[in-house]
């Protein structure tokens, strides 16, 4: 198995540009999670979805973030436009529904530069 | 008050030394319990549950103690490839998939 897939696994970018980060799930997780990890504020939830419907997305800091999974295989993580705040690594991670140990499975992270 | 809580480090120990760490959580409700282990630049993983009777794996250890909301994380015979940040991670339970990290601690092995 190839885990969760991330890409790019480094961006960088300038101050008002459109960032698009990507991931794919383990196949057969019916959960998908977006997180964001700062040194001053640790990880964060960002937004989950089951079965490809969002289902918290209290997480997302503002209306620049947006995130969609038009499939089970595929998600996507949008910033427009980006400000330099939102300098982070971004993970991506998936989880099977009904285990009690809730595990999930993160992506080795996109980390986001944006100058 | 944070939901969950965890005393940042670092904690530098040398090769064998037991350690352990403690995280509080806020939530007197939640079901779920677990450690999870970052490396320097890398992802999490799940390192361990933790249970209603505490669970062993090891030379590790973790406990649960509901009354005081706190749990906690032994290390016996410590390696210096158990240099990482250790990851208290609670889940409210309710059917919920949602979890909460803490921050972290980070805990130094030196030879």
């Amino acid at each position: 198995d190839a885990g969760v897939i991330q890409s790019p696994r480094h961006e960088v970018t300038e101050m008002g540009q459109e960032v698009t980060l990507r991931c794919k799930p383990i196949s057969g997780h019916d959960y998908l999670f977006w997180y964001r990890q700062t040194m001053m504020r640790g990880l964060e939830l960002l937004i989950y979805f089951n079965n490809n419907v969002p289902i918290d997305d209290s997480g997302m800091p503002e209306d620049r973030f947006s995130a969609k999974m038009p499939n089970a295989s595929f998600s996507t993580l949008k910033i427009q436009p980006s400000e330099p705040r939102d300098s982070a690594v971004y993970f991506c991670a998936s989880s099977l529904a009904g285990l009690a140990e809730y595990e999930q499975y993160f992506g080795p992270g996109t980390r986001l530069t944006v100058t | 008050r944070k939901e969950v809580e965890q005393d940042p480090g670092p904690f530098n120990v040398p090769e064998g030394a037991t350690v352990a760490f403690n995280c509080t959580y806020s939530n007197s409700a939640s079901q779920s319990f677990f450690w999870y282990r970052q490396d320097c630049r890398k992802e999490p993983k799940l390192l361990m549950s933790v249970y209603s009777s505490g669970n062993e794996d090891g030379r590790f250890t973790a406990q649960l103690n509901r009354a005081s909301q706190y749990i906690s994380l032994l290390i016996r015979d410590s390696k210096l490839s158990d240099s990482a940040t250790y990851l208290c991670v609670v889940n409210p339970g309710g059917g919920y998939q949602k979890v909460t990290f803490g921050t972290g601690t980070k805990l130094q092995v030196i030879p």
